[in-house]
């Protein structure tokens, strides 16, 4: 099926572990970004990419990695996860910048 | 730094009536805007996107004006129905950095039947 997936869904996990949030979209949009959403603080942008291999620093990308190898994936690493980043992770896709962005449905992530 | 507000935070009207939610931002230098339907435990539908150039967009039941020297836009819901009840989101992507999208807060819409 056509669109933007996020996989999992609901993770848990503990503190200092690794975890990769996986993001795919199959319409070969140029730009994509993880969202970060949390209650006080509305959707604040993490990473951003305009193309595979071109990556940038949103508002608050302390304590995350990302890459894009392929232009249809977007995974978000949390190196050395913490109670702090506990939230709803969203990644989007837009054809280029002037265009509609699609979202994806989330993943819960909690931090133990 | 572009900011995005959303007044008010929640909102709650009986069924039938037309309604406009209200989204300001503090450059006008955007590439353009696009409201979103947020419903609870949900992912963000896009409902409309209103490029610079351009001063509104219509679908269905939904029209939404942009007013770019004044930083405002507004989201006209007709005829409202309990179904529209979620969080509506604006945002914008501006000039300056048209790679990011900022977002406000929202508002959380109710329709009571």
């Amino acid at each position: 099926d056509a669109g933007i997936t996020q996989s999992p869904r609901y993770k848990i996990t503990e503190t200092g572990r690794q975890v990769t949030l996986m993001c795919h979209q199959t319409w070969s949009h140029s730009y994509m970004f993880w969202y970060r959403q949390d209650l006080g603080h509305g959707l604040r942008l993490i990473y951003y990419s305009a193309a595979a291999d071109i990556t940038d620093k949103g508002e608050v990308p302390d304590g995350y990695v990302v890459s894009r190898s392929k232009t249809e994936n977007f995974p978000l690493t949390l190196e050395s996860a913490t109670r702090s980043q506990t939230s709803v992770y969203f990644c989007a896709s837009s054809e280029w910048q002037g265009n509609e962005a699609f979202f994806g449905q989330g993943t819960r992530l909690t931090v133990v | 730094k572009q900011e995005v507000t959303q007044i008010p935070a929640a909102l709650s009207v009986p069924e039938g009536e037309n309604l406009v939610l209200n989204c300001s931002f503090t450059d006008s230098a955007i590439y353009n805007l696009q409201w979103f339907r947020q419903d609870p435990g949900k992912g963000l539908t896009s409902l409309l996107l209103i490029q610079s150039s351009q001063r509104e967009q219509t679908s269905g039941r939904l029209n939404a004006s942009l007013d770019k020297s004044s930083g405002r836009s507004t989201l006209y819901i007709a005829a409202s129905q309990p179904g529209d009840s979620a969080t509506y989101l604006c945002a914008v992507r501006p000039d300056s950095s048209a790679s990011k999208i900022i977002f406000g807060s929202g508002t959380r819409l109710s329709i009571r039947p």
